[in-house]
């Protein structure tokens, strides 16, 4: 089956912790997404990649850093940097930048305790 | 700064009516516009793509773009109480980077 898999889908950081978050797609995209969504929110843009070995800042990448080292595979770690990390994070990916669709992994929600 | 608008709602609709959902941009630039539906605590799913003026149909939904008046709309046709979740609207801007709405919460009232 062809799609995004993001793992894990729940993810408890402790404070001061560094953690990463997978983000792996199958349907051969080129430019693939990073999001952060809070409660009631919409998606703000963290990082995006539009082929490999490069990457653009979104609008609230501080505190986040990423890789994009094979086409399938483009994962975020949010860095004891980020004071505010407890958000739905979810990863995309479109065929060619955003002049076509995007979809989705199914999310992975971190929490700080 | 390169806007897409919707109202956050909620709004309600009685089941079997036509629900419409709307969304202004800023960027006389864009291109192509997204629907997508989130059910609550899931990832968005795309339910349209429209690129050209007009009516797009597929099913119970129809999109429709104005470039003109820089507006795009869904209608749900027969709506039921499975098509409540929230609706996301986004626009591609002239450097083909998608921008996103926030989003408006549809209530399907038995």
């Amino acid at each position: 089956d062809g799609g995004i898999t993001q793992s894990p889908k729940y993810l408890f950081r402790k404070e001061g912790q560094n953690v990463t978050l997978s983000c792996e797609q199958n349907l051969n995209h080129d430019a693939m997404y990073w999001y952060r969504q809070d409660p009631g929110q919409g998606l703000r843009l963290i990082y995006y990649s539009q082929i490999v070995n490069d990457f653009q800042k979104g609008d609230i990448a501080e505190g986040y850093s990423v890789s994009r080292e094979k086409k399938e595979s483009f994962p975020l770690t949010v860095t004891s940097a980020q004071k505010n990390p407890t958000a739905f994070y979810l990863c995309a990916s479109s065929i060619l930048g955003g002049y076509t669709e995007a979809f989705f992994g199914q999310g992975t929600r971190l929490t700080v305790v | 700064q390169k806007e897409v608008e919707q109202n956050s709602g909620p709004l309600s609709v009685p089941e079997g009516a036509i629900a419409s959902l709307n969304c202004t941009y800023s960027d006389r630039g864009s291109q192509s516009f997204f629907w997508y539906r989130q059910y609550s605590g899931k990832s968005p799913e795309l339910i349209m793509s429209i690129y050209s003026n007009g009516d797009k149909e597929d099913g119970r939904f129809t999109a429709q773009l104005n470039k003109a008046s820089q507006y795009v709309s869904l209608l749900i046709r027969d709506s039921q109480p499975s098509d409540s979740a929230t609706y996301l609207c986004a626009g591609t801007d002239s450097n083909y980077q998608l921008i996103w709405g926030a989003g408006t919460k549809l209530i399907i009232k038995p």
